[in-house]
């Protein structure tokens, strides 16, 4: 079965880092570019950042460029985000998406989603 | 403020027909595909149309997917209850580098 699983969300105070990873099973991760997307409580949905299958090619939504950092170790079968200099804005599900070809907007399996809160 | 534009409502009776509608610009939809997701409560998305207007498999037929210009259009024919729910319009921004996202509809079947 494909899979994704989220872990690594939590409460953290504002300032504060979090790393949030994603174990893919049951396809070939290596070959696939991956996404983050969040959602804020009650709110629509927000693309984070992107990752090639290669990790040569990444992006990110500006309210996050220089605070998180997105990567990927294929020989593990997981995606990490990195994040740095929280705020509360940050508050949200993160979700891990498989991109399908070379589309970062065509997501085809979504994982359950980790929350992350930040608070004081 | 959501680059791309969709009414936060729209609702319909069983067996009705209903369109969502996308509106952006020429640096997402005008130049890329559009993909449309639904989101039931506490669950993550689902893709529902990619490209614009393919369906994957697994996605009834009632639902279909258009586009025409810088706005594209999510359908749902012969509404069900289990139909209500939230439905999100996404494109890749050229000007941006990045995935954009419509605010969302919150679909009410009467």
């Amino acid at each position: 079965e494909v899979q994704l699983v989220e872990s690594g969300g939590g409460l953290v105070q504002p300032g504060g880092s979090l790393r949030l990873s994603c174990a893919a099973s049951g396809f070939t991760f290596s070959t696939y570019n991956m996404d983050w997307v969040r959602q804020a409580p009650g709110k629509g949905l927000e693309w984070v950042s992107y990752i090639d299958s290669s990790s040569n090619i990444i992006y990110y939504t500006d309210s996050v460029k220089g605070r998180f950092t997105i990567s990927r170790d294929n020989a593990k079968n997981s995606l990490y985000l990195q994040m740095n200099s929280l705020r509360a804005e940050d508050t949200a599900v993160y979700f891990c998406a498989r991109v399908v070809s070379r589309s970062a907007t065509w997501l085809d399996v979504w994982g359950k989603g980790t929350t992350v809160i930040v608070s004081p | 403020q959501s680059v791309l534009t969709q009414p936060p409502s729209a609702s319909g009776t069983p067996g009705q027909r209903v369109t969502i509608s996308c509106s952006g610009s020429s640096s997402n939809i005008g130049s890329n595909y559009v993909y449309w997701y639904q989101q039931l409560p506490g669950t993550a998305p689902k893709l529902l149309i990619y490209s614009d207007n393919q369906r994957p498999s697994g996605v009834p037929d009632r639902f279909s997917g258009s586009k025409s210009g810088t706005s594209a259009s999510l359908a749902i024919s012969g509404l069900r209850s289990e139909d209500e729910t939230d439905y999100y319009c996404a494109a890749w921004d050229g000007s941006l580098s990045g995935v954009v996202f419509g605010g969302g509809t919150k679909l009410t079947v009467l």
